[in-house]
């Protein structure tokens, strides 16, 4: 098992669609992220579990909610996505409380047509 | 003014030469910085880390901290084509301890 797994890898839907993007850690860490990363951009820092709170980044449009089942279990539901969201969403966990830096997942590449 | 700032390059280095890569930051209390490697169409790996001033050498990587200048370094000697990649500087923020991205340099290393 990799460290940090997503799924799935690719996502193509529409605008009406709604659709969800999974993450899971096993690397035994308490706080999970979800990151943008769009074309020339730097990575955009959405949502943050830390010990199963969640921060919130105020610019992330309402159309976007994640889930944080638990520690180990981050979610990502879309509804009525528009074309501009079409990116890179990184999913990322490390051990808060110290310099811990952040373990990547593989990424999911969302297209919205 | 931008939390971590690069230059966005490409930056083009031939192979065998020393390729170096620069980061500024805004928060003068940050503790913690490191450098991650992003390949294209990849997420992004960590490949250096480091916290006090001076330099840190880790094979071919030597990453360079100076706080009182607010900024990081990464030098990669002997480069090689396998190096072409983007490298993200990533700063944590005092406010919140959350990790804050650079825009990310390209780097090309030619055979």
């Amino acid at each position: 098992e990799t460290g940090v797994t997503q799924t799935p890898r690719h996502l193509v839907m529409g605008m009406t669609n709604k659709k969800s993007l999974k993450c899971e850690q096993h690397l035994g860490h308490n706080a999970m992220y979800w990151y943008k990363q769009s074309a020339k951009k730097p990575l955009e820092l959405m949502f943050v579990y830390s010990l199963e709170e969640r921060v919130e980044n105020n610019s992330v449009p309402s159309r976007f909610s994640p889930e944080c089942p638990n520690s180990s279990h981050l979610f990502l539901h879309l509804h009525t996505l528009q074309p501009e969201d079409s990116a890179l969403y990184l999913c990322a966990s490390s051990q808060e409380g110290g310099n811990s830096p952040l373990h990547f997942g593989n990424g999911t590449r969302l297209t919205v047509t | 003014q931008k939390e971590v700032e690069q230059n966005s390059g490409p930056l083009s280095v031939p192979e065998g030469a020393i390729a170096s890569l620069n980061c500024t930051y805004s928060d003068r209390g940050s503790q913690s910085f490191f450098w991650y490697r992003q390949y294209s169409g990849k997420s992004p790996e960590l490949i250096m880390f480091i916290y006090s001033n001076g330099d840190k050498e880790d094979g071919r990587f030597t990453a360079q901290l100076n706080k009182a200048s607010q900024y990081v370094s990464l030098l990669i000697r002997d480069s090689q084509p396998s190096d072409s990649a983007t490298y993200l500087c990533a700063v944590i923020r005092v406010k919140g301890r959350k990790l804050i991205f650079g825009q990310g340099t390209e780097l090309s290393v030619k055979p």
